[in-house]
């Protein structure tokens, strides 16, 4: 199974906005409502910070919102802080039950 | 709180066998799916295998199919992966994850299963 397409790695300064791009297929992120994004921390395990292409869980800050577009997904993460800084990784359901990754993004805050 | 403790990793031969166990403890286990994610040293984070929450439907990654099985124990609260026909590539830190057939909102801290002669 593929991974789902991200740019390895995007840069933005304090007080900036980011957007990282999650891009499938008609049969992962362009046929569903079930894109995913976690933010994962050096040595940490990952954090839910999307579900279901843009709903935030309770205590993601609202910095941080997704949207969708044919078949390509988006973070955008506006008011960088420099706890931001940290690999992004989207996620997808594909149709089976079957679930796909993207390839992660590493995003410094400069 | 919601608490999910990964065990049963360690260094295991080529071909060798490993069931891996994930305790779950604030939550009611029973009405979440849960699922297994790896993560490959240095690299991404791979989906690897689901489960219903009554534990009627499992799915797997083609890269485990076959090899790889998940199966949970409401009673006990715990999540299982067990892993055969192991493979060098199977080299990862593996994670457990409650929600949904969806997302998980919930992570553990990982388990490292190396394989390795």
């Amino acid at each position: 199974q593929s991974a789902l397409t991200q740019p390895r790695s995007v840069t933005g300064s304090p007080g900036q906005s980011v957007t990282i791009s999650c891009t499938g297929t008609s049969s992962d992120v362009g046929g569903y409502n079930y894109v995913s994004w976690y933010q994962q921390h050096p040595g940490k395990a990952p954090k839910l910070m999307i579900y279901d292409v843009s709903k935030r869980p309770s205590g993601v800050p609202d910095r941080f919102s997704g949207s969708k577009s044919g078949n390509t997904a988006s973070l955008t993460i506006s008011g960088l802080q420099t706890e931001d800084e940290a690999d992004y990784y989207c996620w997808s359901y594909r149709s089976s039950y079957i679930l796909v990754f993207g390839g992660g993004t590493k995003l410094t805050v400069l | 709180e919601v608490q999910l403790v990964e065990s049963g990793g360690g260094l295991v031969q080529p071909g060798g066998s490993l069931r891996l166990s994930c305790a779950a403890s604030g939550f009611t286990f029973s009405s979440y799916w849960m699922h297994w994610v790896r993560q490959a040293p240095g690299k991404g984070l791979v989906w690897v295998s689901r489960i219903t929450d009554t534990g009627s439907s499992t799915s797997n990654a083609d890269s485990v199919e076959g090899r790889f099985t998940i199966s949970r124990d409401n009673a006990k609260n715990t999540l299982y992966l067990q892993m055969n026909s192991l493979r060098v590539e199977d080299t990862a830190m593996y994670y457990c994850g409650r929600g949904t057939a969806t997302t998980i909102d919930y992570w553990g801290q990982g388990t490292l299963v190396t394989v390795s002669s």
